[in-house]
């Protein structure tokens, strides 16, 4: 069992539509999330960090995390054909020397 | 553009043959990190300096690997006798002190033929 599993898709949405991304893990000594988006061919580009149970909003993205169930997501609203892309979810314990990564949900936003 | 330039961009080598590829963080940034990504994985850490020391390595850095950053800027990345398996996007990412956040570079994509 990988410790970050992460549906890889492809999820296809309209423009408009609410996304709903989400990873689950293994290892309870995680502490600190991230999601990154990545274009093709592009390197990651840090979304969201959170480190605590709960919501974390910012514009349109929401990241939500629950350390009882190991799971984490991220919601995306009003989505736009310019959020296609693969989204990772990553997390780290006491340092981020060794971040794990989740496989990538790719999403393309029809208009 | 101040963000994390690597170069090249694309590597196409034959099988056996040693490549190099070249990670400048951006300034100031003290921890600079290498993973490799390939398709339709998540990037998999390799090393990880703060300044010029290689603290850590993972298992996947075999032998036939090796980085530097020998004056706590600029890294670079070795692969000896390359191998088909090697062929994957190699990222590199740097951090300022006192955050956790990792900004990565465009990466380099590696095919070995």
């Amino acid at each position: 069992q990988k410790e970050v599993e992460q549906d890889p898709g492809p999820l296809s949405v309209p423009e408009g539509a609410i996304v709903s991304l989400n990873c689950t893990y293994s290892n309870s000594a995680f502490q600190y999330f991230m999601w990154y988006r990545q274009y093709s061919r592009k390197g990651p580009e840090l979304l969201m960090y959170t480190y605590s149970s709960g919501n974390k909003e910012d514009g349109r993205f929401t990241a939500q995390v629950d350390k009882s169930s190991k799971y984490i997501s991220l919601f995306i609203r009003d989505s736009q054909p310019s959020d296609s892309a693969t989204y990772l979810c990553a997390m780290f314990w006491g340092n981020n020397n060794d971040m794990r990564f989740g496989a990538g949900t790719r999403l393309t936003v029809k208009p | 553009d101040t963000g994390v330039s690597q170069d090249p961009r694309h590597k196409i080598t034959k099988r056996g043959q040693n490549v190099t590829f070249r990670c400048d963080p951006i300034s100031e940034h003290n921890r600079l990190y290498w993973y490799r990504q390939t398709l339709g994985q998540g990037p998999e850490f390799l090393t990880y300096f703060q300044n010029e020391a290689q603290l850590e390595k993972s298992r996947l850095l075999s032998d036939r690997f090796s980085a530097e950053r020998p004056k706590g800027s600029f890294s670079t990345l070795e692969i000896q006798r390359t191998e088909q398996g090697d062929s994957a996007m190699y990222l590199c990412a740097s951090t300022p002190p006192s955050t956790d956040t990792q900004y990565f570079g465009p990466g380099t994509r590696l095919t070995v033929l």
